[in-house]
């Protein structure tokens, strides 16, 4: 069965550094990884995914996300954070119809 | 463009009573449905979810069932709600086997 780790739970980040959100995955197979945000009393919104291809997978808003099979890895990047930017992501792994979301990592930006 | 809705968006219910949440997506056919409660603002639990008219199939067994009478509503209900079914539920929809899209979510507290 897939899984998905999220290993932080919170993460804070001064506006306009650069953010990392971390995320490892465990499935047999090649992966379908996704990027969701979440921000208070919303849905999850979609940020990105990753198929096949290239391993640097752009996304909405300015994130960005680099596919490693070796540390089986999918980590969501930001080159300069914002203060809005600050809320709920989950990492997903999906093999067909069957998702898996980590338990989540609330990221908090500080002006 | 895909659309999808839910309501209500927040409901205060007693204990023993029972439930209808509504889902429905426009701009679609055929699509995959999904039901998760979220607890606590972490993570995602994946209730049902619905691959085609009157096709349910459950992930865990629970005091909620799932029904899908048109191919874009997907309806949760309780014939008498828990303390313990209190949560935020996300219904989603997905095009196959792609990536999931979510509703707005409803709030339930159960009182």
């Amino acid at each position: 069965a897939q899984s998905v780790a999220q290993p932080e739970d919170q993460v804070n980040v001064a506006e306009g550094n650069p953010l990392t959100v971390k995320c490892t995955y465990s499935v047999s197979g090649n992966p379908y990884l996704f990027w969701y945000v979440q921000y208070p009393n919303r849905g999850l919104q979609f940020l990105l995914k990753y198929i096949t291809g290239d391993n640097l997978v752009k996304g909405s808003y300015g994130f960005e996300a680099e596919f490693n099979k070796s540390q089986t890895s999918f980590h969501l990047k930001k080159p300069s954070a914002l203060v809005s930017d600050s809320a709920l992501y989950f990492c997903a792994v999906s093999r067909g119809r069957d998702m898996r979301f980590g338990a989540g990592t609330r990221l908090t930006v500080k002006p | 463009s895909q659309t999808i809705h839910q309501w209500p968006a927040t409901l205060v219910q007693p204990v023993g009573s029972p439930l209808s949440l509504e889902c429905t997506v426009e701009g679609t056919s055929n699509p995959n449905l999904y039901w998760y409660r979220q607890a606590a603002g972490r993570g995602l639990q994946l209730l049902f979810y619905s691959v085609g008219i009157g096709q349910i199939s459950s992930e865990v067994p629970q005091n909620l069932s799932a029904s899908r009478p048109q191919d874009r509503q997907f309806i949760l209900s309780s014939k008498k709600l828990l303390l313990s079914d209190s949560g935020f539920y996300l219904c989603a929809w997905s095009p196959l086997t792609d990536t999931q899209y979510f509703g707005p979510g409803t709030r339930l507290t159960v009182l």
